[in-house]
């Protein structure tokens, strides 16, 4: 069973650093096809993409945020850890991971092209205030 | 950046009714790449299709996708109470930031 969980702060500071982590079970992000996402989503407001990170370690990020988020991934712990450096309190929301997949290999071992986020965590919710 | 456009922003409809749904690109790419996503309130979102037409599992035949280019539409048939919640569409094309249209809140008439 593939399961996500998101952790981390439920609280920061403004201009501290968070760091969010993703622990996932039942799947490999170093399998080809596979990765990754982060999303997260404000009280109220719609869903926002901030980071992919692929099975070869590429990385993908929002670009109004590129220069703030870090993502990372560690299969020894079966956890993908994003950072966020100078948070402000706009960036309360709360933080999904998902699995994503871009293509799989079926069972005549053809690769199909997937591009979805199948499996998604619960969500953690984290609030910016002083 | 592509951008995704929803329409409506809300839809009240009553149920056993059906419901069309828009997903309008700034830019074309490949249907390979747009998938459609359910939330409810207090839940992560759910997927319910990809590659634009592409039914993900556990998912009723009464929700279809289809498009191509810009224009893709999420069609709900013979509504039930547990499909009133947001849909989201999100393209997942050619170069990164893979973002997800703004939403359409689908409610109770």
């Amino acid at each position: 069973q593939v399961t996500l969980r998101e952790s981390g702060p439920a609280l920061v500071k403004p201009t501290q650093t968070l760091t969010l982590t993703c622990t996932f079970a039942g799947f490999s992000p170093s399998t080809s096809g596979m990765g990754v996402t982060w999303i997260r989503q404000p009280p109220g407001k719609p869903l926002e993409w901030l980071a992919f990170i692929d099975w070869d370690d590429e990385k993908f990020y929002s670009t109004s945020l590129k220069t703030r988020l870090t993502i990372s991934k560690d299969t020894s712990k079966n956890q993908v850890v994003l950072t966020m450096t100078n948070m402000d309190p706009a960036d309360t929301a709360t933080y999904f991971c998902a699995r994503t997949i871009r293509y799989y290999s079926d069972s005549s071992g053809y690769y199909r092209g997937f591009y979805a986020m199948d499996i998604w965590g619960q969500g953690t919710t984290v609030t910016v205030s002083s | 950046e592509i951008v995704l456009t929803q329409s409506p922003g809300t839809l009240s409809l009553s149920p056993g009714e059906s419901g069309t749904l828009s997903c309008r690109a700034s830019q074309s790419f490949s249907s390979s790449y747009l998938a459609w996503y359910q939330q409810k309130p207090g839940q992560a979102p759910r997927l319910l299709i990809y590659g634009a037409s592409n039914r993900a599992i556990g998912i009723p035949d009464r929700f279809s996708g289809s498009g191509s280019g810009t224009d893709f539409t999420l069609t709900i048939s013979r509504l039930e109470p547990e499909d009133f919640a947001v849909y989201y569409c999100h393209q997942f094309g050619g170069s990164p930031p893979y973002t997800f249209g703004q939403g359409t809140k689908l409610e109770i008439k």
